[in-house]
């Protein structure tokens, strides 16, 4: 199994609701990641997980929560988003090899709006 | 600090040409790596390579190939005979030895029958 799987697909959540993205990959990977992609800009980092800590925020706003609850799994918990966070979310993941950077597998991403 | 610059935002071409898409970065790292990965359509970013910086080796996996120049900083991609199912967005990255990927912004080949 080489995918990085992504749910739900699609999203449209009110600035009060309260929702999760989610991720799951069954390659052994010990590394997972939340990109931000707006439209027509390259993906931006938010968080990376590294043996289910959490090692880089990129100072992403509160109302965006990572979860890792086991090595395969990833959540993002959305809260009072604004309308501007309204983007492609894209998780990745890669194995961890001390002394070298690995190539990142991407899941197909969830596409956000808030109204 | 360090940089990706995708210099070309959109390339169309017709099917069976020849197109090169250029990636130059900046770094002070001696050890870095650098990637290209291609979005299509359907948002997925697929990897297509991982060069690390004592590699300068180029690499050709069938239609696609890569030129890694230390000397200019550039890691160009080039697709020979080029068909409709290339038409996406090809990012090239760079990583300096962290899990942090920086992204060049980008070029969106267009391929036309």
């Amino acid at each position: 199994d080489t995918e990085v799987t992504q749910t739900p697909k699609h999203l449209v959540m009110g600035m009060t609701n309260k929702k999760s993205l989610k991720c799951e990959q069954h390659m052994g990977h010990r590394a997972m990641y939340w990109y931000k992609q707006k439209a027509k800009k390259p993906p931006e980092l938010m968080f990376v997980y590294s043996y289910e800590k959490l090692s880089i925020n990129e100072s992403v706003p509160s109302r965006f929560s990572p979860e890792c609850p086991n090595s395969s799994l990833l959540n993002l918990h959305l809260h009072a988003l604004q309308p501007e966070d309204s983007a492609l979310y894209l998780c990745a993941s890669s194995q961890v090899r001390r002394g070298a950077v690995n190539e990142q597998f991407f899941g197909p991403g969830t596409r956000l709006t808030v109204l | 600090a360090q940089k990706v610059t995708q210099a070309q935002t959109e390339i169309s071409v017709v099917e069976k040409e020849d197109v090169t898409l250029d990636c130059v970065y900046e770094t002070r790292d001696t050890t870095y790596y650098l990637f290209w990965y291609k979005q299509p359509p359907s948002g997925e970013l697929v990897f297509l390579i991982r060069r690390n910086s004592f590699d300068e080796q180029n690499e050709i996996s069938g239609r696609y190939s890569w030129n890694f120049q230390k000397s200019t900083s550039s890691f160009n991609f080039t697709i020979t005979a080029s068909q409709v199912v290339d038409s996406a967005v090809y990012f090239c990255a760079l990583s300096d030895n962290t899990d942090k990927l920086i992204f060049g912004t980008g070029t969106r080949l267009q391929v036309f029958p």
